[in-house]
């Protein structure tokens, strides 16, 4: 079984370009969550979503971020302009199995020059 | 506000020898917990996890251990192997919607 797909894995770009990232949840799994991982530090939950419906976007600074899923699969993750401080990796997983355990995907780390 | 955080930043063991990583929380209204492993480059791994209602949980060569009382977990690994080298995380979860609240982490080096 395919895990979490995430892509691209590394992006450097210069502050103040737009950025976007992309995640594929495991086949079946309703919830969908993004995360942001500083160095050194636990994730931190930017945004969850329930299918295509976001029931906890309480983190997510929403002056330049900006998430959707449309049909309730995919998932993407924008940053329009980035700021040098959103340098991190960030992660998304999924959830939806019978004891609900969340399951990450290999992040994507972000660069911002 | 309400927060979990580690005991040590950075734990060396021997090869063979078991290991113990501590993670101390602060919501008492938290009722569950999970430990995931990190290895570099890759995402939070699951490892195991406990609910508030018990005391220890033991899995393959894992075993967690809850401390209500002074709010405290911990997980121990026994015969550490090179394997288990990583960044270990608690997580704890508060109320509904499965929102997990990360620690800061526990690097695990494991000396031959």
């Amino acid at each position: 079984e395919a895990g979490v797909v995430q892509s691209p894995r590394y992006k450097i770009i210069e502050k103040k370009q737009p950025v976007a990232f992309w995640c594929n949840p495991i086949s079946g799994h309703n919830t969908l969550y993004w995360y942001l991982q500083n160095l050194g530090q636990g994730p931190e939950l930017l945004i969850r979503y329930e299918n295509e419906e976001a029931v906890d976007d309480s983190q997510l600074p929403k002056d330049r971020f900006s998430a959707e899923r449309l049909k309730g699969v995919d998932s993407t993750l924008k940053i329009q302009p980035a700021e040098l401080g959103d340098s991190a990796v960030y992660l998304c997983a999924s959830s939806g199995g019978p004891y609900n355990e969340q399951f990450f995907g290999p992040g994507t780390r972000l660069t911002v020059l | 506000g309400e927060s979990v955080g580690l005991h040590l930043p950075t734990l060396s063991v021997q090869e063979g020898d078991n290991s113990i990583i501590n993670c101390a929380y602060s919501n008492s209204a938290s009722d569950y917990f999970i430990w995931y492993k990190q290895e570099s480059g890759k995402g939070p791994q699951f490892i195991i996890d406990i609910r508030s209602n018990m005391d220890k949980r033991q899995g393959q060569r894992v075993t967690v251990l809850l401390n209500k009382t002074v709010k405290h977990l911990s997980l121990q690994i026994a015969a550490t192997q090179p394997g288990d080298s990583a960044v270990y995380f608690c997580a704890e979860r508060t109320g509904g919607g499965n929102k997990l609240t990360f620690g800061t982490g526990t690097q695990l080096k494991v000396e031959l």
